[in-house]
């Protein structure tokens, strides 16, 4: 069974502050992709990052930076130095190797205060 | 056009009525799926296409829901009599391939049931 959990439901921070969102997935597969969406208002999902579950290397881009730790399952999500821009919500993803069907987490809504 | 298009964004019907939902998905993409999201919760699969084949349907909540893919580009997804309880966002994803891919989201259609 696939599942991914998020467990932070909504977050407020003050513009500039540093940001963690966390994720936390279950799968019997021992090859998966991990992704992270952002949906802001306008309810498109943009995609932010993936990743395949034999590659462990943290990634920064810009103001972001992911932590996958297959030992705790968890891949979370850092925003650096917030803007209100960065206010949407936030969704995990798991996907099977061979398959794109996304398992979501109920999503972690970002409010960024001026 | 550049992204995955879906009409109508906004779509009001009343208690068993039928409806469909349309989605352009990006040229060239082989894979596309149709997912449903309910406010306040992450999307769920709902059906996936392979061109035109009609992969993996396990998703649709009941037969009333049918998606089809004629000619392996546009999809339609159809609700027949449908249901409060089928209130929520549909959402359209595209990707080049079959698993690992980068989908790419329509904005989705917005569909209240009165």
């Amino acid at each position: 069974a696939q599942k991914v959990t998020q467990a932070q439901t909504e977050i407020s921070v003050v513009e500039k502050e540093d940001v963690t969102l966390d994720c936390v997935y279950e799968t019997r597969d021992t090859t998966y992709y991990l992704f992270w969406y952002k949906q802001p208002p306008s309810g498109e999902l943009v995609f932010l990052i993936r990743r395949n579950s034999f590659d462990e290397q943290n990634e920064i881009s810009g103001r972001y930076s992911w932590n996958f730790q297959k030992s705790t399952s968890s891949f979370n999500f850092t925003i650096t130095a917030s803007q209100v821009v960065d206010s949407a919500v936030y969704f995990c993803a798991l996907t099977p190797y061979n398959f794109n069907k996304f398992y979501f987490g109920s999503g972690t809504k970002l409010n960024v205060k001026p | 056009g550049a992204g995955v298009s879906q009409s109508p964004r906004y779509k009001v019907a009343k208690r068993g009525q039928d409806v469909a939902l349309r989605c352009d998905p990006i040229s060239g993409h082989v894979s596309l799926f149709w997912y449903q999201q309910a406010l306040g919760q992450g999307p769920e699969f709902l059906t996936y296409f392979q061109n035109e084949a009609q992969l993996d349907k396990s998703g649709l909540p009941s037969d009333r829901f049918f998606a089809e893919r004629p000619e392996g580009s546009v999809s339609t997804l159809k609700i027949q009599r449908t249901q409060q309880e089928d209130s929520a966002v549909y959402l359209c994803a595209s990707s080049l391939a079959e698993g690992g891919a980068e989908a790419f989201f329509g904005q989705g259609t917005r569909l209240t049931v009165v």
